[in-house]
């Protein structure tokens, strides 16, 4: 069965380091990989999505991905963290060929920015 | 530019009692989702609708039904609501139909059932 999971429940950075959340899923196949963000309060934004091509994905607000399909990873980055960063955020998998194809999300991160 | 809209924002419910969410979107989108989010839990779907007319379950449909009458409005219907149903309830759409497409969210009710 597919999955996805994000092993950090809540990370703090300061502000201006350096970010990586991680994410590891299970499918049988390549993946459609989404990192989505949710503000507080908000609903969640597409940061960046991975089909096929480059394995480093640049997205919206200065952040990137990796996919690895060595170690079944699609880790979001970002080098200089702003206050602003601080929200949930939720790595998905884009399924094919079952039932439906639909999205599945993980459990997510929070972000908390400390100046 | 308005996207995606909820109603309402926020509710308190008596167990027993049925709850209508709203959605409507405005990009002429083909599919629809909703989605309830709980802690530790991420995102799980509920129901979906590809097209106007037709919907089909997702991970966790117990207890809710859809209705998808035109391509802008997707209802989410508590029978009967029951304290398990205590959530932020999430409807999103999409363009296309496929797990690749980009998901558009709305901004989400807060539902509490007591």
């Amino acid at each position: 069965a597919q999955s996805v999971t994000q092993p950090d429940i809540h990370i703090t950075v300061s502000e201006g380091a350096s970010l990586e959340l991680r994410c590891n899923y299970s499918y049988g196949a390549t993946p459609y990989l989404f990192w989505y963000v949710q503000s507080p309060g908000q609903g969640l934004q597409l940061l960046l999505k991975y089909f096929s091509g480059d394995t480093l994905v640049q997205g919206i607000k200065g952040f990137e991905a990796e996919f690895k399909r060595s170690q079944s990873s699609f880790n979001l980055r970002k080098p200089s963290v702003h206050w602003s960063d601080a929200a949930e955020y939720f790595c998905a998998v884009g399924t094919m060929k079952t039932s439906y194809d639909k999205v599945i999300f993980g459990p997510g991160t929070s972000l908390s920015v400390i100046p | 530019i308005a996207g995606i809209t909820q109603a309402p924002t926020s509710q308190i419910l008596a167990a027993g009692r049925r709850m209508t969410l709203r959605c409507t979107q405005d990009m002429r989108h083909n599919a629809m989702y909703w989605y309830r989010q709980d802690l530790g839990l991420g995102l799980r779907l509920i129901h979906y609708s590809n097209t106007a007319g037709t919907t089909g379950k997702g991970e966790v449909p117990d207890g809710y039904s859809v209705s998808r009458a035109n391509t802008d409005d997707f209802p989410l219907t508590l029978a009967s609501a029951v304290p398990s149903q205590t959530s932020v309830y999430f409807c999103a759409s999409s363009a296309g139909t496929s797990g690749g497409d980009e998901q558009f969210f709305g901004p989400g009710t807060r539902l509490t059932v007591l």
